[in-house]
Protein backbone atom coordinates (compact mmCIF):
# COMPACT_ATOMS: atom_id res chain seq x y z
CA UNK A 1 0.00 0.00 0.00
CA UNK A 2 1.09 3.62 -0.94
CA UNK A 3 1.08 6.25 1.70
CA UNK A 4 2.46 8.25 4.37
CA UNK A 5 3.41 6.74 7.49
CA UNK A 6 3.84 9.10 10.54
CA UNK A 7 5.21 7.44 14.10
CA UNK A 8 4.59 7.59 17.09
CA UNK A 9 1.02 8.50 17.06
CA UNK A 10 0.86 9.28 20.56
CA UNK A 11 4.56 10.93 22.12
CA UNK A 12 4.94 12.27 25.82
CA UNK A 13 8.17 14.39 26.25
CA UNK A 14 9.15 16.22 29.37
CA UNK A 15 9.96 19.82 29.42
CA UNK A 16 13.20 20.51 27.99
CA UNK A 17 13.69 17.31 26.18
CA UNK A 18 14.65 17.00 22.20
CA UNK A 19 11.81 14.86 20.42
CA UNK A 20 12.15 13.29 17.02
CA UNK A 21 9.44 12.16 14.93
CA UNK A 22 9.47 10.10 12.14
CA UNK A 23 7.49 10.56 8.47
CA UNK A 24 7.86 7.94 5.70
CA UNK A 25 6.85 8.11 2.24
CA UNK A 26 6.22 4.92 -0.48
CA UNK A 27 4.73 7.90 -3.13
CA UNK A 28 7.95 8.54 -4.53
CA UNK A 29 6.87 11.97 -4.82
CA UNK A 30 9.58 15.05 -4.29
CA UNK A 31 7.94 18.02 -1.71
CA UNK A 32 7.35 17.02 1.90
CA UNK A 33 5.99 19.25 4.61
CA UNK A 34 5.27 19.12 7.89
CA UNK A 35 2.10 21.07 10.00
CA UNK A 36 0.89 22.16 13.25
CA UNK A 37 -2.93 21.82 14.07
CA UNK A 38 -4.17 23.49 17.33
CA UNK A 39 -7.20 22.93 18.83
CA UNK A 40 -9.57 25.42 16.54
CA UNK A 41 -6.95 26.94 14.70
CA UNK A 42 -5.85 26.19 11.23
CA UNK A 43 -2.73 24.15 9.82
CA UNK A 44 0.45 25.83 10.30
CA UNK A 45 3.46 24.87 8.29
CA UNK A 46 6.53 24.54 10.10
CA UNK A 47 9.07 23.22 7.37
CA UNK A 48 9.02 22.20 3.80
CA UNK A 49 11.11 20.23 1.24
CA UNK A 50 11.08 20.31 -2.29
CA UNK A 51 14.14 17.80 -3.17
CA UNK A 52 16.45 15.81 -1.15
CA UNK A 53 18.53 17.53 0.83
CA UNK A 54 17.26 20.87 0.61
CA UNK A 55 14.96 22.52 2.93
CA UNK A 56 12.80 25.73 3.94
CA UNK A 57 11.44 26.95 6.95
CA UNK A 58 8.01 27.66 7.07
CA UNK A 59 5.38 30.02 9.32
CA UNK A 60 6.40 28.45 12.75
CA UNK A 61 10.28 26.96 12.17
CA UNK A 62 11.12 28.47 15.31
CA UNK A 63 12.19 25.66 17.97
CA UNK A 64 11.86 22.71 14.93
CA UNK A 65 14.51 21.27 13.14
CA UNK A 66 14.38 19.12 9.85
CA UNK A 67 16.39 16.96 7.57
CA UNK A 68 16.25 15.84 4.43
CA UNK A 69 18.89 12.53 3.64
CA UNK A 70 16.43 10.13 1.52
CA UNK A 71 13.61 11.20 -0.54
CA UNK A 72 11.24 8.71 1.42
CA UNK A 73 11.88 10.80 4.11
CA UNK A 74 11.32 14.02 6.75
CA UNK A 75 11.93 13.64 10.22
CA UNK A 76 10.85 16.59 12.34
CA UNK A 77 12.85 17.31 15.41
CA UNK A 78 11.03 19.79 18.41
CA UNK A 79 13.52 20.84 20.42
CA UNK A 80 13.29 22.80 23.44
CA UNK A 81 13.16 26.02 22.25
CA UNK A 82 9.79 25.30 21.01
CA UNK A 83 7.62 27.24 23.66
CA UNK A 84 4.68 25.47 22.93
CA UNK A 85 5.33 21.85 21.46
CA UNK A 86 2.05 20.32 22.74
CA UNK A 87 0.01 20.51 19.50
CA UNK A 88 -0.98 17.69 16.59
CA UNK A 89 1.57 17.28 14.07
CA UNK A 90 0.59 16.41 10.27
CA UNK A 91 3.63 15.52 7.52
CA UNK A 92 2.67 15.39 3.97
CA UNK A 93 3.98 14.71 0.74
CA UNK A 94 3.25 16.05 -3.20
CA UNK A 95 4.76 15.17 -6.22
CA UNK A 96 5.28 17.26 -9.34
CA UNK A 97 2.46 16.55 -11.49
CA UNK A 98 -0.10 18.81 -11.93
CA UNK A 99 -2.56 18.92 -9.79
CA UNK A 100 -0.74 20.16 -6.60
CA UNK A 101 -2.75 17.52 -4.10
CA UNK A 102 -0.88 16.88 -0.88
CA UNK A 103 -1.41 13.82 0.63
CA UNK A 104 -1.69 13.82 4.50
CA UNK A 105 -0.13 11.01 7.27
CA UNK A 106 -2.48 10.35 9.79
CA UNK A 107 -0.67 12.42 12.22
CA UNK A 108 0.92 12.87 15.48
CA UNK A 109 -0.14 14.06 18.80
CA UNK A 110 2.51 15.28 21.30
CA UNK A 111 2.30 16.67 24.71
CA UNK A 112 4.82 18.20 27.16
CA UNK A 113 4.37 16.75 30.64
CA UNK B 1 -1.43 38.27 8.83
CA UNK B 2 -4.65 35.65 7.39
CA UNK B 3 -4.46 35.69 3.94
CA UNK B 4 -7.17 32.41 3.86
CA UNK B 5 -10.15 32.72 6.04
CA UNK B 6 -12.86 30.87 6.73
CA UNK B 7 -15.24 33.12 8.48
CA UNK B 8 -18.17 30.49 9.86
CA UNK B 9 -16.02 28.50 12.35
CA UNK B 10 -18.63 26.12 12.56
CA UNK B 11 -22.17 25.30 10.47
CA UNK B 12 -25.22 22.60 11.32
CA UNK B 13 -26.94 21.39 8.30
CA UNK B 14 -30.26 19.29 7.76
CA UNK B 15 -29.42 16.23 6.32
CA UNK B 16 -30.43 15.88 2.94
CA UNK B 17 -29.94 19.76 2.08
CA UNK B 18 -27.22 21.87 0.38
CA UNK B 19 -23.86 22.37 2.94
CA UNK B 20 -22.14 25.66 1.34
CA UNK B 21 -18.76 26.39 2.58
CA UNK B 22 -16.93 29.54 2.18
CA UNK B 23 -13.14 30.43 1.77
CA UNK B 24 -11.68 34.08 0.95
CA UNK B 25 -8.43 35.17 0.51
CA UNK B 26 -6.31 38.27 -0.32
CA UNK B 27 -3.61 37.42 -2.16
CA UNK B 28 -4.56 37.46 -5.53
CA UNK B 29 -1.34 35.27 -6.91
CA UNK B 30 -2.92 31.97 -5.70
CA UNK B 31 -3.75 29.86 -8.66
CA UNK B 32 -4.77 26.71 -7.22
CA UNK B 33 -7.19 25.77 -5.02
CA UNK B 34 -8.05 22.71 -3.17
CA UNK B 35 -11.10 21.51 -0.12
CA UNK B 36 -9.42 18.88 2.70
CA UNK B 37 -11.96 17.37 5.08
CA UNK B 38 -10.51 16.25 8.09
CA UNK B 39 -11.87 13.94 11.07
CA UNK B 40 -10.41 14.49 14.46
CA UNK B 41 -6.96 12.86 15.56
CA UNK B 42 -6.79 11.98 11.73
CA UNK B 43 -4.68 13.97 8.72
CA UNK B 44 -6.45 15.75 6.05
CA UNK B 45 -8.02 13.81 3.40
CA UNK B 46 -8.28 15.54 -0.34
CA UNK B 47 -11.98 16.11 -1.82
CA UNK B 48 -11.71 18.49 -4.60
CA UNK B 49 -9.45 20.97 -6.36
CA UNK B 50 -10.12 23.81 -9.14
CA UNK B 51 -7.46 26.18 -10.97
CA UNK B 52 -7.57 29.53 -11.40
CA UNK B 53 -8.63 29.13 -15.56
CA UNK B 54 -11.92 27.49 -14.19
CA UNK B 55 -15.09 28.78 -11.94
CA UNK B 56 -16.55 25.61 -10.93
CA UNK B 57 -15.67 22.13 -11.05
CA UNK B 58 -17.82 19.10 -10.24
CA UNK B 59 -17.18 15.99 -8.65
CA UNK B 60 -20.15 13.84 -7.91
CA UNK B 61 -21.91 15.47 -4.67
CA UNK B 62 -18.91 18.13 -4.18
CA UNK B 63 -18.95 21.35 -6.24
CA UNK B 64 -16.51 23.92 -6.18
CA UNK B 65 -16.60 27.71 -6.92
CA UNK B 66 -14.22 30.13 -7.37
CA UNK B 67 -14.89 33.34 -7.92
CA UNK B 68 -11.60 35.44 -8.90
CA UNK B 69 -12.26 39.01 -9.01
CA UNK B 70 -14.27 38.33 -5.06
CA UNK B 71 -11.23 36.30 -4.26
CA UNK B 72 -13.62 34.01 -2.95
CA UNK B 73 -13.82 30.35 -3.06
CA UNK B 74 -16.71 28.02 -1.61
CA UNK B 75 -17.41 24.12 -2.10
CA UNK B 76 -21.21 22.93 -1.80
CA UNK B 77 -22.07 19.49 -0.94
CA UNK B 78 -25.32 18.03 -2.19
CA UNK B 79 -27.19 16.28 -0.55
CA UNK B 80 -25.58 16.59 2.88
CA UNK B 81 -24.81 13.39 4.66
CA UNK B 82 -23.91 12.48 8.03
CA UNK B 83 -20.67 11.29 7.26
CA UNK B 84 -20.07 14.52 5.68
CA UNK B 85 -19.70 15.62 9.66
CA UNK B 86 -16.19 16.99 9.40
CA UNK B 87 -13.63 19.78 9.74
CA UNK B 88 -13.05 21.17 6.44
CA UNK B 89 -10.07 23.24 5.47
CA UNK B 90 -9.71 25.63 1.82
CA UNK B 91 -5.77 25.34 0.99
CA UNK B 92 -4.21 27.70 -1.45
CA UNK B 93 -1.48 27.68 -3.88
CA UNK B 94 0.54 30.48 -5.86
CA UNK B 95 1.68 28.48 -8.34
CA UNK B 96 1.64 24.57 -10.17
CA UNK B 97 4.88 23.27 -9.00
CA UNK B 98 5.79 21.88 -5.47
CA UNK B 99 4.91 25.49 -3.64
CA UNK B 100 3.54 25.60 0.04
CA UNK B 101 -0.35 25.54 0.39
CA UNK B 102 -1.34 27.82 2.72
CA UNK B 103 -4.40 26.29 4.69
CA UNK B 104 -7.94 28.30 6.30
CA UNK B 105 -8.79 27.77 9.97
CA UNK B 106 -11.26 25.55 8.58
CA UNK B 107 -15.45 24.64 9.07
CA UNK B 108 -17.15 22.16 11.33
CA UNK B 109 -20.15 20.73 9.30
CA UNK B 110 -22.41 18.98 11.65
CA UNK B 111 -24.87 17.31 9.28
CA UNK B 112 -28.22 16.40 11.59
CA UNK B 113 -30.48 13.38 10.52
Amino acid sequence: DGGITQSPKYLFRKEGQNVTLSCEQNLNHDAMYWYRQDPGQGLRLIYYSQIVNDFQKGDIAEGYSVSREKKESFPLTVTSAQKNPTAFYLCASKDRDPGNTIYFGEGSWLTVV
Amino acid sequence: DQQVKQNSPSLSVQEGRISILNCDYTNSMFDYFLWYKKYPAEGPTFLISISSIKDKNEDGRFTVFLNKSAKHLSLHIVPSQPGDSAVYFCALTSNFGNEKLTFGTGTRLTIIP
